[in-house]
């Protein structure tokens, strides 16, 4: 049973479209994170959630909108794709920092393609 | 500069070798994570530690909070044990990881 899950796993897009990827985790936990990988492998956060609430909104384009119908799913929607978002978008979740658990678990992650 | 360095960039060894992977990092932080990538992408958590020493299997990660640095440490490595291995540094002050660059290590049998 897939603790956290991404669809889709690859998504092949033109410039200017509007996608959105799905993240949800079975884990009970109460804090969710997208992360971006650059073609150099690097990670970086880019928005982070903690029951339903944002928590972390690092310097990304508003095109970036990240939505959390509810603490079990947190959704990435891009609007007006650009080349340059291309990359490998990880979802993670841990649970809440004051229960004093900051492991996080990965999603599969989805491999965005703009062309 | 990054807050989170990791050496070396590459690591080739032979099977059997005892591998270390180093990370530095220059900010306060509350705890710091090793993970694995695989070439299929996927990541998975392999540590988590604050202080001290942990080990699992062939893993051992240690942190020195004083001198802001842990290691990874892979006794008698496998060629399965070929990935990208990153450290990344939970912030004092959120719930924000900072990442190392990763280092990518072959194992040759």
């Amino acid at each position: 049973d897939t603790a956290v899950s991404q669809t889709p796993k690859y998504l092949v897009t033109q410039m200017g479209n509007d996608k959105s990827i799905k993240c949800e985790q079975n884990l009970g936990h109460d804090t969710m994170y997208w992360y971006k990988q650059d073609s150099k492998k690097f990670l970086k956060i880019m928005f982070s959630y903690n029951n339903k609430e944002l928590i972390i909104n690092e310097t990304v384009p508003n095109r970036f909108s990240p939505k959390s119908p509810d603490k079990a799913h947190l959704n990435l929607h891009i609007n007006s794709l650009e080349l340059g978002d291309s990359a490998v978008y990880f979802c993670a979740s841990s649970q809440d920092r004051f229960r004093g658990s900051y492991e996080q678990y990965f999603g599969p992650g989805t491999r965005l393609t703009v062309t | 500069k990054n807050e989170v360095e990791q050496s070396p960039q590459n690591l080739t060894a032979q099977e059997g070798e005892f591998i270390t992977i180093n990370c530095s990092y220059s900010v306060g932080i509350s705890a710091l994570h090793w993970l694995q990538q695989h070439p299929g992408g996927g990541i998975v958590s392999l540590f988590m530690l604050s202080s001290g020493k942990k080990k699992h299997g062939r893993l051992i990660a240690t942190i020195n909070i004083q001198e802001k640095h842990s290691s990874l440490h892979i006794t008698a490595s496998h060629p399965r044990d070929s990935a990208v291995y990153i450290c990344a540094a939970l912030m004092e002050y959120g719930n924000k990881l900072v990442f190392g660059a990763g280092t990518i290590l072959r194992v040759k049998s």
